[in-house]
């Protein structure tokens, strides 16, 4: 099973909207509404942002969104912020035999 | 609040097993709404399942690590662990371990409390 495909970076300037892909297959992400998506700073443990596809946990902000379409899944982040700059990992359910697959993350830069 | 606070030794021998503890605290690992799982992210790279158990003792694992893992749950202790056999210098990583939901249909989820990781070096 391979990893989930991310761009590698993407960046954009304050209040600015900013999207990240995760494109995987019909076997993961195109066949489950199942993928979470995970911010993560430097030397820190991930964060849940967005699971099942688009529903945020408690105290998660608003201007993280998650959508799909086909075998791909995207987050959105609005209105960006210095403190959104990290890591963001896609993951997918991906049936009883694999369990899961992640994403190979993306790098976000405020400017 | 539930906490999860990984243990172990953080220096591991070439061809020797690697074993970790995950400690669950504020809460029981005891309960059907959860699995529990191991997820490492070698340095400066990307995360990597490596498989889950629910409390009864069922276990899910990666593929691609299955024939060198083993993970089992003491729900005495309110503890998990975590075993990976013959190591090389490519399981040095950062190891997490972390709560997993189950959906209302019993899927398995997301990965919504983590530890905050142990480092594990491979070297002689």
């Amino acid at each position: 099973q391979s990893a989930l495909t991310q761009p590698a970076s993407v960046s954009g300037s304050p209040g600015q909207s900013i999207t990240i892909s995760c494109t995987g297959t019909s076997s993961d992400v195109g066949s489950y509404n199942l993928v979470s998506w995970y911010q993560q700073h430097p030397g820190k443990a991930p964060k849940l942002m967005i699971y099942e596809g688009s529903k945020r946990p408690s105290g998660v902000s608003n201007r993280f969104s998650g959508s799909k379409s086909g075998n791909t899944a995207s987050l959105t982040i609005s209105g960006l912020q210095a403190e959104d700059e990290a890591d963001y990992y896609c993951c997918s359910y991906a049936g009883s035999s694999t369990l899961y697959v992640f994403g190979t993350g993306t790098k976000v830069t405020v400017l | 609040q539930l906490q999860l606070q990984e243990s172990g030794p953080g220096l591991v021998k070439p061809s020797e097993t690697l074993s970790l503890t995950c400690t669950v605290s504020g809460g029981s690992i005891s309960s059907s709404s959860y699995y529990w799982g191991w997820i490492r992210q070698p340095p400066g790279k990307g995360l990597e399942w490596i498989g889950s158990i629910y409390y009864s003792g069922s276990t899910y694992y990666n593929p691609s690590l299955k024939s060198r893992v083993t993970i089992s749950v003491d729900t005495s202790k309110n503890q998990f662990s975590l075993k990976l056999s013959s190591v090389t210098a490519a399981d040095t990583a950062v190891y997490y371990c972390a709560r997993l939901c189950i959906t209302i249909f019993g899927a398995p989820d997301n990965f919504d409390l983590w530890g905050r990781g142990t480092l594990v070096t491979v070297s002689s």
